[in-house]
């Protein structure tokens, strides 16, 4: 269906240390996959996506890795600091009569220690 | 505020009433979103619009209702029908295709 599974639920780093968090999806018509960053109390922003014809995309200290074949995808994030310390959700997108609607994963809370 | 803007930002319901949440979005977007956020729960989506006039049920619509009479407005309205009212509500919108998601700030609902 169009459910994402995302782990871990929490995941807690030290600071400069690299973050990585996963996600799985059953549906094969998914065709765009972006991750946002929630925190405390605040909107949830989008800070990278990639979509089905790439497997990979770096901005700076983030990439987005895409395998279609095994239907996951992954944030990394390097060189971790303390600011990046938020909740990480990763969505996908469908196509067909859901087309433009993005179903989210469950989120991931990221501590990074000082 | 980023182009789409929620009031009330916090709202308290008494039990048996309804309320409705604003959402307003001066992007020129075509789709409008509603997701509730409860905590280790994600968003999860109620209701969704791709165009004036017409809109569709998301995955938790039961005791929620929407209209979508202008391009910019999208408010949502919590019925009395709705058993666990109390959540963070988002609104976003998107160009055609879900490109350029944006959320607005929230509301926080909560039931006294």
């Amino acid at each position: 269906g169009e459910n994402v599974e995302q782990h871990p639920s929490t995941l807690s780093v030290q600071e400069g240390d690299s973050a990585v968090i996963k996600c799985t999806y059953s549906d094969s018509a998914s065709n765009y996959f972006p991750w946002y960053k929630q925190e405390l109390g605040k909107r949830p922003q989008l800070i990278i996506d990639i979509r089905s014809n790439v497997g990979e995309k770096k901005d700076q200290r983030i990439a987005v890795t895409l395998n279609k074949t095994a239907k996951h995808f992954s944030l990394h994030i390097t060189e971790t600091q303390p600011e990046d310390s938020a909740v990480y959700f990763c969505a996908r997108r469908g196509g067909g009569t859901s087309y433009g609607k993005l179903t989210f994963g469950q989120g991931t809370i990221l501590t990074v220690h000082p | 505020d980023g182009g789409i803007t929620q009031s009330p930002k916090y709202l308290f319901r008494k039990e048996g009433q309804n309320v409705t949440l604003s959402c307003e979005q001066n992007l020129n977007h075509d789709a409008m979103y509603w997701y509730r956020q409860d905590p280790g729960q994600g968003l999860r989506l109620i209701y969704y619009s791709q165009i004036v006039n017409d809109f569709q049920k998301g995955d938790i619509a039961e005791g929620y209702s929407v209209s979508r009479e202008k391009k910019e407005s999208f408010p949502l309205t919590v019925t009395s029908a709705q058993k666990n009212p109390t959540a963070f509500y988002l609104c976003a919108s998107s160009r055609e295709g879900g490109y350029g998601y944006t959320f607005g700030s929230g509301t926080r609902l909560t039931v006294v």
